[in-house]
């Protein structure tokens, strides 16, 4: 069985700084990794994928994530963050062929002004 | 654009009550599923189903039940409403091979 830890529960930020994520996950087998984002009063949407290939994938709104296979993490982080980013982080896993995603805690990213 | 779509946003209900959570999606995916998401615990999969009239457990499915008569529609079932299902349950649907989940905006349920 496939698990996942967010150690953060909740990451303060200023403005314009730099933010990371942490996410870690345990599988015996080969994974799909996964980032969601849940903003105030929605349900989530995924905001990146890591399948195969490139380690480090990117979303279309500056955030990017690197798979580290030997330390079993895939953290996600963004060069500069705005008030727009404020929302829940959703790290999930499954296992090759397999549908089922299995979720973190969630970190609750806020942004001070 | 996808959706998913579940019926009501705020529901309460009192204990021993059964109650029908229903969700709707308009994409014509194979796999559905229902989460519930509690603070601190993240979100949970209660069960899923890949076809019609198939289901599956999650990781916490007592106390529920689950039909799917139609493709397009799963509905969770609380036999019997106790306090501690008190949660926000989300519904979400998936392609056949895919792993990318759309979310419906969820019900919060509050079982008094």
């Amino acid at each position: 069985a496939q698990s996942v830890t967010q150690l953060d529960s909740q990451v303060p930020v200023f403005e314009e700084a730099p933010v990371e994520l942490r996410c870690n996950y345990s599988s015996s087998v080969s994974v799909y990794l996964f980032w969601y984002v849940q903003y105030p009063n929605q349900g989530l949407q995924l905001l990146l994928k890591y399948l195969s290939g490139s380690t480090l994938v990117e979303s279309i709104n500056g955030f990017e994530a690197e798979f580290n296979k030997s330390q079993t993490s895939f953290h996600l982080r963004k060069p500069s963050v705005h008030i727009s980013d404020t929302a829940e982080y959703f790290c999930a896993v499954s296992n090759f062929g397999n549908e089922k995603l299995t979720f973190g805690t969630g970190t609750r990213l806020t942004i001070i002004p | 654009d996808v959706k998913v779509t579940q019926s009501s946003r705020y529901l309460v209900k009192r204990t021993g009550e059964k109650v029908f959570l229903e969700c709707v999606q308009d994409m014509d995916h194979e796999n559905m599923f229902w989460y519930r998401q509690d603070p601190g615990l993240g979100l949970r999969l209660i069960y899923f189903s890949y076809d019609v009239k198939m289901k599956e457990k999650g990781d916490i499915p007592e106390g529920y039940s689950v039909s799917r008569e139609k493709k397009e529609r799963f509905s969770l079932i609380l036999e019997s409403a106790s306090t501690n299902q008190t949660s926000m349950y989300l519904c979400a649907s998936s392609m056949l091979g895919n792993e990318k989940l759309f979310f419906g905006s969820g019900t919060q349920l509050s079982v008094l």
